[in-house]
């Protein structure tokens, strides 16, 4: 079995601060996490993953990811907010080619 | 270039109706998945299809209907059984493998009349 808890439905944070979505994982076996982003009336779009090796993936858009196995987390960070970065998030953890995902975070960028 | 078409963007189905939304991938990935997406509740799993001529239940399959005779497609129908089908529906696909990301549609957004 496996899940993904995604922590706070809404982030807001001002243009050019720091972005910081939480992700916490259930998997049975080694998890393969994803990040993915949706813009209004579109599909996702993956950012990043973590499959196996170094624990911090860099992903597009300035955007990275750490994965930390003692605490089953997989947050998301963007050290500086762009206005086009408002959109809906999406954790994913994968196994045998079926994906769980989280219920998202809407991010704001506020001027 | 190669990505995954959903038709129509927008769908209107009256009570009692049966109506099919189309997904096409040119990617030559062998599984596809339908999702349900409602506000505030993530991506839900309806069908989803490892290989030809076969496909699995999701978590919510009550109420619709799939078929994969080809590789490329992977149409869903939503039948009058499905008593709350307004939603966005996302089409994916991949190759299958446990660490690959799926590659998604723009989806189709279905609204009772």
């Amino acid at each position: 079995a496996q899940s993904v808890t995604q922590l706070g439905s809404h982030v807001s944070v001002s243009e050019g601060a720091l972005v910081l979505l939480r992700c916490n994982y259930s998997s049975s076996v080694p998890p393969y996490l994803f990040w993915y982003v949706q813009y209004p009336n579109q599909g996702l779009q993956l950012l990043l993953k973590y499959t196996t090796g170094a624990t911090l993936v860099k992903g597009i858009n300035g955007f990275e990811a750490e994965f930390k196995k003692s605490e089953t987390s997989f947050h998301l960070t963007k050290p500086s907010a762009h206005m086009s970065d408002a959109a809906e998030y999406f954790c994913a953890v994968t196994n045998a080619g079926k994906s769980t995902f989280g219920d998202g975070t809407t991010l704001t960028v506020k001027p | 270039d190669g990505g995954i078409t959903q038709s129509p963007k927008y769908l209107f189905r009256k009570e009692g109706q049966n109506v099919t939304l189309s997904c096409e991938q040119n990617l030559n990935h062998d599984a596809m998945y339908w999702y349900r997406q409602d506000p505030g509740q993530g991506l839900r799993l309806i069908y989803y299809s490892q290989i030809v001529n076969d496909f699995q239940k999701g978590d919510i399959a009550e109420g619709y209907s799939v078929s994969r005779e080809k590789k490329e497609s992977f149409p869903l129908t939503v039948t009058s059984a499905q008593k709350n089908p307004t939603a966005f529906y996302l089409c994916a696909s991949s190759t299958g493998g446990r660490n690959q990301p799926q590659h998604f549609g723009d989806g189709t957004r279905l609204s009772i009349l």
